[in-house]
């Protein structure tokens, strides 16, 4: 297992602005996932980019993945008030592989 | 979607007992489940892997005989903190582990468990 590191730390951003959080780590995987904390409650994860993608969508996210940097980055869009919350990066080396999380980044969206 | 379902949401005990915390696949089988537990603003700290059946295998530093873990079934994983400190109060998530796939696999989470122990 490997945990992934998120940059930044935190980000505050206008309501309407694009946020782009980081994620890099250490060794190959077998995808990557991103998963969205508010405070106080369990997770929930929002997107799985395999290591054979390269660019994923959903809705509002769009999930990059570069292995030769061994980086990922998640954008949020037109962000909203809702979008406040924790994120966290999980590469996993392969499917089976428990889930150690990073200290995440901590998105607050200004109104 | 998946849904795990956990409980109770808040408990407050006094210090010396055991309090169990339940976790539920509501809606699927979880063969594989894990527990976290989170301290204020900190990250997710993983301490098991709780696996249908079998014994549950705990992270370095994580006392077994302290944190009770038992998968009885294919839906509910329990853990019990026993004789339980102040030093243990923390936000407890569980999180099942959901295959779809060859290469689709997801954690979905509990709601967690906030703990104080007085």
């Amino acid at each position: 297992s490997q945990q992934g590191e998120e940059d930044p730390q935190a980000l505050s951003i206008q309501e309407g602005e694009n946020a782009t959080m980081n994620c890099s780590y250490k060794t190959s995987i077998n995808n990557l996932q991103w998963y969205r904390q508010n405070s106080g409650r369990g997770l929930v994860h929002l997107i799985l980019i395999r290591s054979n993608e390269r660019e994923k969508h959903s809705g509002r996210l769009r999930v990059t993945l570069d292995t030769s940097k061994k980086s990922s980055s998640l954008l949020i869009t037109a962000s909203r008030a809702a979008d406040t919350a924790s994120y966290f990066c999980a590469p996993l080396m392969n499917r089976d592989d428990k889930i150690i999380f990073g200290k995440g980044t901590r998105l607050h969206i200004l109104p | 979607g998946a849904v795990v379902s956990q409980h109770p949401s808040r408990v407050i005990c006094k210090s010396g007992t055991s309090v169990k915390i339940e976790c539920r696949s509501l809606d699927f089988q979880a063969t594989t489940m894990f527990w976290y537990r989170q301290f204020p603003k900190q990250s997710l700290m993983l301490m098991a892997t709780s696996n249908e059946g079998s014994k549950a295998t705990y992270e370095q530093g994580v006392e077994k005989d302290k944190f009770l873990i038992n998968h009885a079934s294919l839906t509910l994983s329990t853990l019990t903190v026993t004789s339980a400190h102040p030093e243990d109060s923390s936000f407890y998530i569980c999180s099942a582990r959901l295959v779809r796939g060859a290469a689709d696999e997801k954690l979905f989470f509990g709601s967690g468990t906030q703990l104080s122990v007085l």
